[in-house]
């Protein structure tokens, strides 16, 4: 059965802190490995990875994949407390038809 | 304002009942899911639809079932209401072709069974 496992499930921190959250997986059919950010109800999308070892970044925020030891990392450096949210791990799997495999998400909160 | 739009965005029911949700996607994305995500879970997958057949389903019952439309809207039909049914419903769209980048999320539905 295809799982993706995130930790911590909670993370609370001070502003400017660097919070690094983490996903593992097992799954069949790897295709990419997406995270996402969900602040009240739609997920918004953050990185797509397909390849290990390279770093994807976007201002704050960087994820790289290791594709050897499954798993992959999210990192917001100099946190704000508009970065408190709940942060999904999402594993695109091809069996037939495409789905995405989620973890249970971290959910971050930054204190002022 | 995502692109895709689900309505309601509320819904409180009985157990035992059946239920409609719907999802009305952007022109263009003619494939759509549905995803479950329960109270500080992840999402699950439901089942997907690619031009208006199932062409894959999670590990859901028979009385989830859905449809999707040519004017690229969809629907999640519930039947039989349990309790545990409550959850808020997901449904993604993206063009087949297009990069894993592109599933586009709805604002869900809040389904309360009670």
């Amino acid at each position: 059965e295809d799982k993706v496992v995130q930790s911590p499930l909670s993370l609370v921190v001070h502003e400017g802190d660097t919070v690094t959250l983490n996903c593992s997986y097992e799954v069949t059919n790897f295709r990419s490995l997406l995270w996402y950010k969900q602040e009240k109800k739609a997920p918004t999308f953050l990185f797509m990875l397909t390849s290990s070892g390279i770093e994807k970044k976007s201002g704050r925020l960087s994820s790289i994949l290791d594709k050897k030891e499954l798993f992959s990392i999210l990192n917001i450096t100099a946190t704000q407390t508009g970065d408190s949210a709940i942060y999904l791990c999402a594993v695109v799997v091809v069996q037939g038809a495409q789905k995405l495999v989620f973890g249970q998400g971290t959910r971050l909160t930054i204190n002022p | 304002e995502t692109g895709v739009t689900q309505s309601p965005t509320h819904l409180i029911k009985t157990r035992g009942q059946q239920v409609t949700l719907r999802c009305s996607s952007q022109s263009g994305h003619n494939t759509v899911s549905w995803y479950q995500q329960a109270l500080g879970q992840g999402p699950q997958f439901i089942f997907q639809y690619y031009r208006e057949e199932e062409n894959g389903r999670g590990n859901f019952p028979p009385r989830f079932s859905g449809l999707q439309f040519p004017n690229y809207s969809s629907e999640l039909n519930v039947n039989a209401l349990e309790l545990d049914d409550s959850a808020l419903y997901l449904c993604a769209s993206r063009r087949l072709g297009q990069g894993d980048y592109g599933y586009t999320f709805g604002s869900g539905t809040r389904l309360t069974v009670v």
